[in-house]
């Protein structure tokens, strides 16, 4: 069956070090979208990706990077961890643009200490 | 810009009950697409319905229907008949069309979510 995995599940960290969170699908989808969960906030969007070689900037974006260099994988990159990015993040893909629900992975929670 | 408000931090229900969870929504797009996600506690996020703002009847599916008022700006989540297992968060989320400006295009913008509880 054709799904999304994200890794790692759970991860500790120290503020300033570099982390990078793997987000795979198999739907062959070219929507891909990174999002993070805080209590009382929702999801928010951090980054998203049209196509290979498209990212663009979402509503949370500092602190973190995308590159897209094939259509399966959005690797999301906190270059600087800070305490703030502390949360629980979600990768998501979607066929389409508009009527098409977004499949998400299981969540990566990141702890920045 | 688009926002989704959920004004109910918590609900509770007896168990077999008819429950409706809030969400009202702004927009300045001409077209756009309104999801429910429900999240248990093991943290996955599961699609539960879907309405398009064109479309004519609201949407069902199975015990989950989506009461849609376009002039009011809502669209409250129904669940009928409910179970323990439907204890989760709820969000609600919005996806706008490609007219006016096209920004808030093929992405997903959430509420911050209503927990529900059901009692037996």
């Amino acid at each position: 069956d054709a799904e999304i995995t994200q890794s790692p599940r759970h991860k500790i960290t120290e503020t300033g070090r570099q982390v990078t969170l793997a987000c795979h699908q198999t739907w062959n989808h070219n929507n891909m979208f990174w999002y993070r969960q805080d209590l009382g906030h929702g999801l928010r969007l951090i980054h998203y990706s049209y196509g290979v070689q498209d990212t663009n900037k979402g509503e949370v974006s500092d602190g973190y990077s995308v590159s897209r260099s094939n259509t399966e994988d959005l690797p999301l990159t906190l270059e600087s961890a800070a305490s703030s990015q502390t949360s629980v993040y979600f990768c998501a893909s979607s066929q389409g643009l508009f009527a098409g629900e977004l499949f998400f992975g299981e969540g990566s929670r990141l702890t920045v200490l | 810009a688009q926002k989704i408000t959920q004004t109910q931090p918590g609900m509770f229900v007896q168990e077999k009950e008819a429950v409706t969870l809030d969400c009202t929504y702004d927009t300045s797009d001409p077209s756009y697409g309104l999801f429910w996600y429900k999240q248990p506690s093991s943290g996955e996020m599961i699609f539960l319905i879907y309405q398009g703002s064109y479309d004519q009847q609201n949407a069902t599916e199975g015990r989950y229907s989506l009461n849609f008022q376009k002039a009011r700006k809502s669209a409250n989540l129904v669940i009928s008949a409910s179970q323990l297992g439907d204890s989760a968060m709820y969000f609600c989320a919005m996806r706008g069309g490609r007219g006016a400006g096209g920004t808030s295009y093929g992405k997903l913008t959430f509420g911050q979510g209503t927990i529900l509880t059901v009692h037996p």
